[in-house]
């Protein structure tokens, strides 16, 4: 059974960047037929796509976030991660990665497994 | 403002049946598959349903989900009250090129 641990950056500055990396158990992320993402929730609200990439590197970002987003896959170290850039207390939120399925011929995606999440505050 | 509109809240009594919508348009429910999750107070979202009526391993068979045109519903017979917990829609936009969630609706087990 796959598993995903985030790292916990914690408290993050204004207009600096925001680092996150996923730990995949199992030695899962380097399989042709994985893609793996990031959601976030800001405190008392819903869930936001914000990124997908795929065991090669290729990648998908949230058009709202794309100008600030990078992300990338180290397979080597079953480890992907997220650098989001600029951010403002609205970049505060619950972060989470999760293994992406695509089955693209069916229109179909989802993700599963999660991480536990990691909170990430935007302050000064 | 959520591309996946969901009525804010539901509620039911434990045995009933209840069922939460998810309506989108012909750019996302309309072309893909729609999948539902499941978050538990203080937990990290589960998935639930998944390419509109697959249930994963160890999903109770009283959840159940459809879709018609560019609505989906999840259904939840014989409610529990460890049923009690936030629900998202979710499916994949075409014209956005990006996955997209529904606001949720917080499920109430009176």
């Amino acid at each position: 059974q796959v598993q995903l641990q985030e790292s916990v950056p914690g408290l993050v500055k204004p207009s600096e960047t925001l680092s996150l990396t996923c730990t995949v158990s199992s030695g899962s992320i380097s399989r042709s037929s994985y893609s793996w993402g990031w959601i976030r929730q800001p405190p008392g609200k819903g869930l936001e796509w914000i990124g997908t990439i795929s065991y090669s590197g290729s990648t998908q970002y949230n058009p709202s976030l794309r100008s600030r987003l990078t992300m990338s896959v180290d397979a080597s170290n079953d480890q992907f991660s997220l650098r989001l850039r600029s951010v403002t207390a609205a970049d505060t939120a619950v972060y989470y990665c999760a293994r992406h399925w695509r089955v693209a011929a069916a229109g179909s995606s989802w993700f599963d497994p999660w991480g536990q999440g990691t909170l990430v505050t935007v302050s000064s | 403002q959520s591309v996946l509109t969901q009525p804010p809240s539901a509620s039911g009594t434990p045995g009933q049946r209840v069922t939460v919508s998810c309506s989108g348009s012909s750019s996302n429910i309309g072309s893909n598959t729609v999948n539902w999750y499941q978050q538990l107070p203080g937990t990290a979202p589960k998935l639930l349903i998944y390419s509109d009526i697959h249930r994963p391993s160890g999903v109770p068979d009283r959840f159940s989900g459809s879709k018609s045109g560019t609505s989906a519903s999840l259904a939840i017979s014989g409610l529990q009250s460890e049923d009690e917990a936030d629900y998202y829609c979710a499916t994949w936009d075409d014209s956005l090129n990006g996955q997209v969630f529904g606001g949720g609706t917080k499920l109430t087990v009176l």
